[in-house]
């Protein structure tokens, strides 16, 4: 298994720009997350997916959207990019009930 | 709202255990206590997890108070590679929320 993937691991983008964060997972997880991490601060969730065709928004969703077409797959996409995205993303999964996240090894994007 | 209150930075000396302190005084009944780690700047690494009972595995020991306030981790011999920012959470919704954690520093 390869577990979590993210693509790509380093990005940068100009102010106004929009691009796609992949996250991909092959252990049939039904629960996919998305966190940020500014430097030196602990994550903040920004979207979540209880399974193929179902969101909804975490604590800090502004400026960002997801999509859950397969079980497997969870983009996160940014549209008009400012320089308050920047900042590593991390993606997760989980198979559902109480068991642990397994985190992908992250997206750093800076704009400038 | 911070539902884990944890000390900032912690020093362990290499071969020792480390114990790590979380409060959670408003813990509710149905929410678990789960610990992470973040390895300078990789994704957060699973760690333990548990609800009443003190639970053991491969990596570390966890430690629920009775009243369920409180708990803590224990790594039983440290070693250099387990130098990480160390998360504790409480949750029951599959929403975890990360706080500032503490830095557990291992020294030769």
């Amino acid at each position: 298994n390869a577990g979590v993937t993210q693509t790509p691991k380093f990005r940068i983008l100009k102010i106004g720009q929009s691009m796609t964060l992949q996250c991909t997972q092959d252990m049939n997880h039904n629960y996919m997350y998305w966190y940020r991490q500014d430097p030196g601060m602990g994550l903040k969730l920004i979207y979540y997916s209880v399974g193929a065709g179902i969101t909804d928004k975490g604590e800090v969703p502004n400026g960002y959207n997801v999509s859950r077409s397969t079980t497997e797959d969870f983009p996160l996409r940014l549209e008009l990019a400012a320089p308050s995205q920047t900042s590593v993303y991390f993606c997760a999964s989980q198979i559902g009930g109480f068991y642990g996240y397994t985190f992908g090894s992250g997206t750093r994007l800076t704009v400038v | 709202d911070a539902k884990t209150t944890q000390p900032t930075s912690m020093d362990c000396a290499e071969g020792r255990a480390a114990n790590l302190p979380c409060n959670h005084s408003t813990i509710s009944g149905n929410e678990y206590v789960y610990w992470y780690r973040q390895i300078h700047s990789q994704g957060p690494q699973y760690i333990i997890h548990g609800l009443k009972n003190n639970e053991t595995n491969e990596m570390a020991s966890l430690i629920i108070t009775e009243d369920r306030k409180s708990s803590t981790l224990i790594l039983p011999h440290a070693t250099l590679r387990d130098t990480a920012v160390y998360y504790c959470i409480v949750d029951n919704n599959n929403d975890m929320r990360f706080g500032a954690g503490t830095r557990l520093t291992v020294k030769p």
